[in-house]
């Protein structure tokens, strides 16, 4: 079974652009979370969704918006990049987005250069 | 504020030596997650415990509820283990709080 995908791997982008990040979760999870690993820091939640409705968001800007499709893939929006948006950009699946506590599994990540 | 700390920041050692990685949190939680990141960016999920210890392989996890504190063992180090090992937890929720890495170095 495949894991998590992201697309793109790398991404050069110039400031005010806007970009869009897509991550497709393992078969059978409906949870979708993101995450923003500036370099030399642990990562920073961004949003979780689950089952096509926004569960919890992070401390970022209206910049930053999500989505999740009927099919449980999910994309995130950045608008007018800044340089501070350069990072690598993580998602993560998991089984269920309601109580409990599953384990997540991570996909390899966009890195997201702004310029 | 519901935090992660982990020590220490970077850890050199010898292939062979027994590693030990501490992470300690500042209030109660729902579970507490060791992942493994290498140079590439990927992560890597090895353990998640609400209680007590785990062991797979070389790696044994541990965590007191009581004293809110986490540690990540590898025994028999190699060179193949050198990676950054990040603690993060789940502050009753799904969303993750992440520490801010240990950056491992086994030297063969």
């Amino acid at each position: 079974d495949a894991g998590v995908t992201q697309s793109p791997t790398h991404l050069i982008k110039t400031r005010g652009q806007h970009v869009t990040l897509r991550c497709s979760p393992i078969s059978g999870h409906k949870s979708v979370s993101w995450y923003q690993q500036v370099l030399g820091q642990g990562p920073q939640f961004i949003f979780q969704y689950y089952e096509k409705e926004e569960r919890g968001r992070g401390n970022f800007p209206d910049r930053f918006s999500a989505r999740q499709f009927p099919n449980y893939s999910s994309e995130l929006n950045v608008n007018a990049l800044l340089l501070g948006d350069s990072a690598l950009y993580l998602c993560a699946s998991s089984l269920t987005g309601t109580g409990g506590i599953y384990e997540q599994y991570f996909g390899p990540g966009t890195r997201l250069t702004v310029t | 504020k519901n935090e992660v700390e982990q020590s220490p920041q970077n850890l050199t050692a010898q292939e062979g030596e027994f590693i030990t990685i501490n992470c300690s949190y500042s209030v109660g939680i729902s579970a507490l997650h060791w992942l493994q990141q290498h140079p590439g960016g990927g992560i890597v999920s090895l353990f998640m415990l609400s209680s007590g210890k785990k062991k797979h392989g070389r790696l044994i996890a541990t965590i007191n509820i009581q004293e809110k504190h986490s540690s990540l063992h590898i025994t028999a180090s190699h060179p193949r283990d050198s990676a950054v090992y990040i603690c993060a937890v789940n502050f009753g929720n799904e969303k993750l709080t992440f520490g801010t890495g240990t950056r491992l170095t086994i030297i063969p």
